[in-house]
């Protein structure tokens, strides 16, 4: 079992469309957590950290649940330009040192 | 400061020669990072620094894998007797405290 699961999709959406992602990670010991986006055969690029509370950056929001050990990344009114893979990342230090563990993507293309 | 620099761009190299690649970081960031990223996978963690000290290395690093990082400033991870199964994307990133990744580009190996 992989360390950090994401659905890969493709999803598939229509513009305007709200979607969302979840990502499930085994390390119960986690403390800092991430979304970051990667378009096509460019680098990785911080969305939004995670936060035990819950938090928001315009259209998007994310979630964290630790008992059942998933994060989660909502996309309201979606737009062409939101059409990338979504990488959710774990990380076992509250401070984000060493190693952080990627999850494969989840793909979204969002259609006129 | 213009973000992360990754040298060269692109590698291709016959099977078995050395390739070396270097990285330099935001110079503010003090949390330097080698990952690894092959088609529809994640960034795999390979080693981090803090400052000059290695402070962790992936036990996936074979011991052709070695990376420095001089006086705390630039990085660079050298492979020798390249295989086949060294072609994929080499990613820096550099960070601060609880900001995430700052990523470079990337330097795309391809081993024929």
């Amino acid at each position: 079992r992989k360390e950090v699961e994401q659905d890969p999709g493709p999803f598939n959406v229509p513009e305007g469309a709200t979607v969302a992602f979840n990502c499930t990670y085994s390390n119960s010991a986690s403390q800092s957590f991430f979304w970051y986006r990667q378009d096509c055969r460019k680098e990785p690029k911080l969305l939004m950290s995670v936060y035990s509370s819950g938090n928001e950056d315009g259209r998007f929001t994310a979630q964290l649940n630790r008992a059942s050990q998933y994060i989660s990344l909502l996309i309201r009114d979606s737009k062409l330009s939101d059409s990338a893979t979504y990488l959710c990342v774990v990380n076992l230090y509250n401070t984000n040192a060493g190693k952080s563990t990627f999850g494969d993507g989840t793909t979204l293309t969002v259609k006129p | 400061d213009t973000g992360v620099s990754q040298d060269p761009r692109h590698k291709i190299t016959k099977r078995g020669q050395n390739v070396t690649f270097r990285c330099d970081p935001i110079s503010e960031h003090n949390r330097l990072y080698w990952y690894r990223q092959t088609l529809g996978q994640g960034p795999e963690f390979l080693t981090y620094f803090q400052n000059e000290a290695q402070l962790e290395k992936s036990r996936l690093l074979s011991d052709r894998f070695s990376a420095e990082r001089p006086k705390g400033s630039f990085s660079t991870l050298e492979i020798q007797r390249t295989e086949q199964g060294d072609s994929a994307m080499y990613l820096c990133a550099s960070d601060l405290v609880l900001r995430g990744y700052t990523f470079g580009s990337g330097t795309r190996l391809t081993v024929v």
